[in-house]
């Protein structure tokens, strides 16, 4: 069974530019979970999907990110425009039920803004 | 708000020794706790949970008690070995959260 893929792994943008970050959950998996760990600080929950529904998104730092998971199935996290402040590793995570004994990682996007 | 402070590394150890990794929290109400594990190239995994005060976790040798008390989820380990290198990742999960709440991480480098 495939795990859930995020990609790119690696991006390296300059500030004010725009950058799309993808994640695949496991298959049948209806919550995706977005979280990022900005360099030397913990990793913070952004937001949370139920199938194409955010159920949650207070972790949403500002305006400047958009969350989409048309459909249900992939996600993707845009960043218009990167800031230097926005770099960081992204981490996508899925469960097929809302709790935490079954949440799967990804191995993250690591987004540098320079 | 909820927060998780634990002991920043890198923490350096032989193969074979005792290994402690300090975490502690600030939660309200009653959070459950996890121990997550990322190894080098992939997505954090978890490694223990403990849902309510005096729960033990336990899992591949490591293992955590729920102390209520002194709010602390300690991570403990009899005898290390090189592949448990790795960064552990001590998180709450508060009543009602949709996310988790974590510490920064401590990065673990067992010597052979």
């Amino acid at each position: 069974e495939a795990g859930v893929t995020q990609f790119p792994s690696h991006s390296v943008i300059e500030k004010g530019q725009t950058v799309t970050l993808r994640c695949d959950p496991i298959s049948g998996h209806d919550n995706l979970y977005w979280y990022r760990r900005v360099m030397g600080k913990e990793i913070k929950f952004l937001l949370h999907f139920v199938k194409e529904s955010k159920q949650d998104e207070s972790g949403m730092p500002n305006n400047r990110f958009l969350a989409e998971r048309t459909g249900g199935t992939y996600s993707t996290l845009k960043v218009q425009p990167a800031e230097l402040e926005d770099s960081g590793v992204y981490f996508c995570a899925s469960s097929q039920v809302r709790g935490w004994e079954n949440l799967f990682f990804g191995s993250g996007t690591q987004l540098s803004v320079l | 708000g909820d927060s998780v402070t634990q002991m920043e590394g890198p923490v350096t150890l032989s193969e074979e020794a005792f290994l402690t990794i300090n975490c502690t929290y600030t939660a309200t109400g009653y959070p459950s706790l996890f121990w997550y594990v990322q190894y080098p190239g992939e997505g954090l995994q978890l490694l223990l949970k403990a849902t309510k005060a005096d729960d033990k976790g336990s899992n591949k040798g490591f293992e955590a008690t729920y102390r209520k008390e002194t709010t602390s989820f300690h991570l403990e380990k009899g005898s290390v070995q090189v592949s448990d290198s790795a960064v552990y990742f001590c998180a709450l999960r508060g009543g009602g959260a949709d996310g988790l709440t974590f510490g920064k991480g401590t990065h673990l480098i067992i010597q052979p």
